[in-house]
């Protein structure tokens, strides 16, 4: 059974930094592009990220990018999401999302974590 | 960024009925090569992460219940609930992935009337 957590949310202050993890079961993580998406409380959703099986191609979205650094470890089967100079409007819960091959064109996401929230206050 | 535009917001529909939700794209993302319409469904229910529905615009996800359907291509999709049935309550999102950003329409909340 495919399964990812994240973890690493909480409470941060502005301009604060956070580094989300999500640990990958139940499939062959190595072989798989992955992504960040994003929800705002009571919001819709928001892609951040992708980054393909062996890190050679990242993308991200305009509204994080200098912001955020998407990367992986394969050897620990583990997604990251580093995150820098955090505001209020990054308060949102942020999910792993993984796609269902690590091929160009196939960006939407097969499987989800349940998320995990990040809240950004003073 | 390709914008996409959901419709209605939200929608009320009596147990058994014909749900429909739209989903409009600011510029095609039918992939000509291919002839795919590079478009996924997902339900999202309260305090759960989305669940993918459809993609390529009309192939349903396994184990997705068959009264779901997805039609529609270019810059025009549907998602149809033949018979909406009372776990259905949820908010729906169309996603483009034809291109970064991959965007989301803003959601359709689903209510039982």
């Amino acid at each position: 059974e495919v399964q990812l957590v994240e973890s690493g949310g909480g409470l941060v202050q502005p301009g604060g930094s956070l580094r989300l993890s999500c640990a990958a079961s139940g499939f062959t993580f190595s072989s798989y592009s992955m992504n960040w998406v994003r929800q705002a409380p009571g919001k819709g959703l928001e892609w951040l990220s992708y980054i393909s099986s062996s890190s050679s191609t990242i993308y991200y979205a305009d509204s994080v990018k200098g912001r955020i650094t998407i990367s992986r470890d394969n050897a620990k089967n583990s997604l990251y999401l580093q995150m820098n100079s955090l505001r209020a409007d990054d308060t949102a819960v942020y999910y792993c999302a993984r796609d269902p091959y690590d091929s160009t064109g196939y960006r939407y996401f097969q499987y989800w974590g349940q998320g995990t929230l990040v809240t950004v206050s003073s | 960024d390709i914008v996409m535009t959901q419709s209605p917001d939200s929608l009320t529909v009596s147990l058994g009925e014909r749900a429909t939700i739209n989903c409009k794209s600011s510029q095609s993302i039918l992939y000509t090569s291919n002839n795919k319409n590079y478009l996924g469904w997902y339900q999202q229910k309260p305090g759960q992460p989305p669940k993918l529905l459809i993609y390529w615009a009309s192939t349903r996800e396994s184990g997705v219940p068959d009264r779901f359907s997805g039609s529609g291509s270019g810059t025009d999709f549907t998602l149809t609930i033949s018979s909406l049935q009372a776990e259905d309550v949820a908010v729906y999102y169309c996603q483009q992935y034809y291109s970064t950003p991959y965007t989301f329409g803003q959601g359709t909340n689903l209510e039982i009337k």
